[in-house]
């Protein structure tokens, strides 16, 4: 993989329900990989920094893996709930300057 | 609030004018980065900025340059505009460049180019 990969591109979930979605980055040459979350007409926040292969992060009903090897994180959301509504970006970093490449997102809908 | 300030948050000028984008970090941090928002795109990295100097540069058209002031605010100049410069810039700062920090956003300026 050259470039930063998530899907599914868009995802709409029922209030309640636990959901999950993935980011696909270049293995080789790790530094770090990170999650923001996007709502509409704000600015993207960062939700977690993962540097280490086996890393899980946890915020409230929010978490993330990271798999370095093979070049994948996933974030699950638990518990949907309308306010978890956002686009969620994940970015590489992959020299040791410091270049994040971004991902195109995944927009999630969460219905009540 | 991220501590990020960017300003204008909207510009509106015609091709071929020229334009500058302002970023003030969030104290304490040395790195500034740049990014494009173009209409149905991710954000594409622009260039980067740590403590004064450039340390890494993306998909930065020759028409477009920056720059880091030693108080550490940044600048994008974009010059000759065409109607396809028309996105939303975000500035953000982190605290290194090693990855261990997290980006913070400023609010972004809007350009509208016509």
């Amino acid at each position: 993989i050259l470039n930063v990969e998530q899907s599914p591109q868009s995802l709409h979930v029922q209030e309640g329900d636990s959901t999950n979605f993935t980011c696909s980055f270049p293995s080789s040459n790790f530094y770090a990989l990170h999650w923001y979350r996007w709502e509409t007409a704000k600015s993207p926040e960062a939700l977690f920094v993962m540097t280490l292969n086996g890393d899980e992060k946890k915020k409230g009903r929010i978490s993330a893996t990271l798999n370095t090897k093979e070049g994948y994180s996933y974030l699950y959301i638990k518990g949907s709930q309308p306010e978890d509504s956002a686009t969620y970006l994940c970015a590489s970093k992959t020299d040791s300057w410091g270049k994040f490449q971004f991902g195109a997102g995944t927009q999630v809908v969460v219905t009540p | 609030d991220s501590g990020v300030t960017q300003t204008p948050k909207h510009l509106i000028t015609a091709t071929g004018q020229r334009v500058t984008l302002r970023c003030s970090p969030r104290s304490g941090d040395l790195s500034v980065y740049w990014y494009q928002q173009s209409l149905d795109q991710g954000l594409q990295f622009l260039i980067q900025y740590y403590n004064g100097e450039e340390r890494a540069k993306g998909n930065i058209l020759e028409r477009f340059s920056a720059q880091q002031f030693p108080d550490l605010h940044s600048e994008l100049n974009l010059s000759s505009l065409e109607l396809g410069d028309s996105a939303l810039y975000f500035c953000a700062s982190s605290a290194g460049t090693g990855g261990g920090s997290p980006l913070h956003f400023g609010n972004g300026t809007r350009l509208t180019v016509t």
